[in-house]
């Protein structure tokens, strides 16, 4: 089977930068995600890793290591809108359907 | 931007009740899914299309159907609605892409049901 681990909750104050981590296992690994989804919303995608290394896009970056089953996801200049659940999903051959395996989410809380 | 529609947005019914969630796509996306979501918790798959007359169940065990008759349309059934089936339900829809790619969900805002 696939599982994951994140922490349940981070907080940080505006303007810094939080990191938010992702350890996993899973057989036939074939790429880490991860979504926002703020109260009461749908959840969407945010970025994706299948290879090691850093992948950035804005303000958010997320970072892979294949040989830890390991990843974060990195957010900088922090603002209040950025107050949301990050889940961190993992692609496996679990039972054959490659289909992503949800962890239980981290809530963000970014305070003034 | 993602066209994923889910309807109800809120349902709050009586146990024993037969009910219908429904979700609609707009993008041709071949595969759909069910996922369910208690407050805090990870997203939990119950089931899963891959196209047209391909339905599958997921890791949680659900006393719910699905069917894909149309390529745009998953509702989820509950049979008979109990107290424990009282949850966020989330559609969710992606592209084929072979299993070394990756994979991109569009959700849609869930539906919250309440049963009691």
């Amino acid at each position: 089977g696939q599982s994951l681990e994140q922490p349940s909750e981070v907080t940080a104050v505006e303007g810094a930068i939080v990191q938010i981590n992702c350890t996993y296992q899973t057989s036939g690994f074939y790429g880490l995600s991860w979504y926002q989804q703020h109260d009461g919303g749908a959840p969407t995608f945010l970025s994706y890793n299948a290879l090691d290394g850093l992948e950035e896009t804005g303000r958010f970056s997320s970072f892979l290591s294949r040989s830890d089953s390991y990843g974060y996801l990195l957010l900088q200049e922090l603002q209040m809108k950025d107050s949301a659940s990050y889940f961190c999903a993992v692609r496996g051959s679990s039972g054959g359907s490659y289909i992503p395996t949800f962890g239980r989410g981290t809530s963000l809380i970014v305070h003034p | 931007e993602a066209d994923i529609y889910q309807t109800p947005r809120y349902l709050v019914i009586g146990t024993g009740k037969k009910i219908t969630l429904e979700c609609s796509q707009t993008m041709g996306h071949d595969k759909m899914y069910w996922y369910q979501q208690d407050p805090g918790m990870e997203l939990h798959l119950i089931h899963y299309s891959y196209g047209v007359n391909s339905t599958e169940k997921g890791d949680l065990s659900s006393e719910s159907t699905v069917s894909r008759i149309r390529t745009e349309h998953f509702p989820l059934t509950l049979e008979s609605a109990r107290p424990s089936h009282t949850s966020q339900y989330l559609c969710a829809s992606s592209e084929s892409q072979p299993y070394t790619t990756n994979e991109k969900l569009f959700f849609g805002s869930g539906t919250q049901l309440s049963v009691l």
